[in-house]
């Protein structure tokens, strides 16, 4: 069970937005940065937005994050087949002493 | 660029003792401020967080794994390692290291499948 609640999976077309949610609470998201990470089929997870709503070099502006509150979202806009991943936000949550959370993961299918 | 690679026994035994180490190039662990992190995804599941250890030596732990696990620092290996005691089943996992800036990790390494079975 997860600390950081997301939907186990989403899809769309190629050329359509969708988002992926996130929900925490307060002592996580309510309070602390949000960040996602895609993880493609096989490989390492991969920085795709930190706190909230900032995009690493490289990274393509077709990815977006926000956060209200203790909810955050990640859209990708312009649908590729290469987005095709799995999906996992994560954050600082400050209760015991403090530690990294992170959601269960989404996993996106491209139709 | 920030490179980083896990290395250990690809098989451990039940109640023994499983040891990581990552290397890292690219990047000094003394002089830089950043974090260096273990985090496991057991098979087909998500990501957990282990725990990360400061150049300094300050650590943070997952509660649920607290009191089986320690993360080191050799500054003068340029590596970290990771030590967690009397392992089970659940403990199989691809174990990351991982460069976090405090509150979000820039860079993985390629990660190591570490099963636990007799």
């Amino acid at each position: 069970q997860s600390v950081l609640t997301q939907p186990p999976s989403a899809s769309g077309t190629p050329g359509q937005r969708v988002t992926i949610s996130c929900s925490g609470s307060s002592s996580n998201i309510g309070s602390n940065y949000v960040n996602w990470y895609q993880q493609l089929p096989g490989t390492a997870p991969k920085l795709l937005i930190y706190s909230n709503n900032q995009r690493p070099s490289g990274v393509p502006d077709r990815f977006s994050g926000s956060k209200s509150g203790t909810s955050a979202s990640l859209a990708i806009s312009g649908l590729q087949s290469e987005d095709e991943a799995d999906y996992y936000c994560g954050a600082w949550d400050d209760s015991l002493n403090g530690y990294v959370v992170f959601g269960g993961g989404t996993k996106l299918t491209v139709l | 660029q920030v490179q980083l690679q896990e290395s250990g026994p690809g098989l451990v035994k039940p109640s023994q003792t499983l040891s990581l180490t990552c290397t890292v190039s690219g990047d000094s662990i003394s002089s830089s401020s950043y974090y260096w992190s273990w985090i496991r995804q057991h098979p087909g599941k998500g990501l957990e967080w282990i725990g990360y250890i400061y150049n300094s030596g300050t650590t943070y732990y997952n509660p649920s794994l607290k009191s089986r696990i320690t993360i080191s620092v050799d500054t003068s290996k340029n590596q970290f390692s990771l030590k967690v005691s009397s392992v089970t089943a659940a403990d199989t996992a691809v174990y990351y290291c991982a460069r976090d800036q405090g509150f979000w990790t820039d860079y993985w390494g390629q990660g190591t499948l570490v099963t636990v079975s007799s």
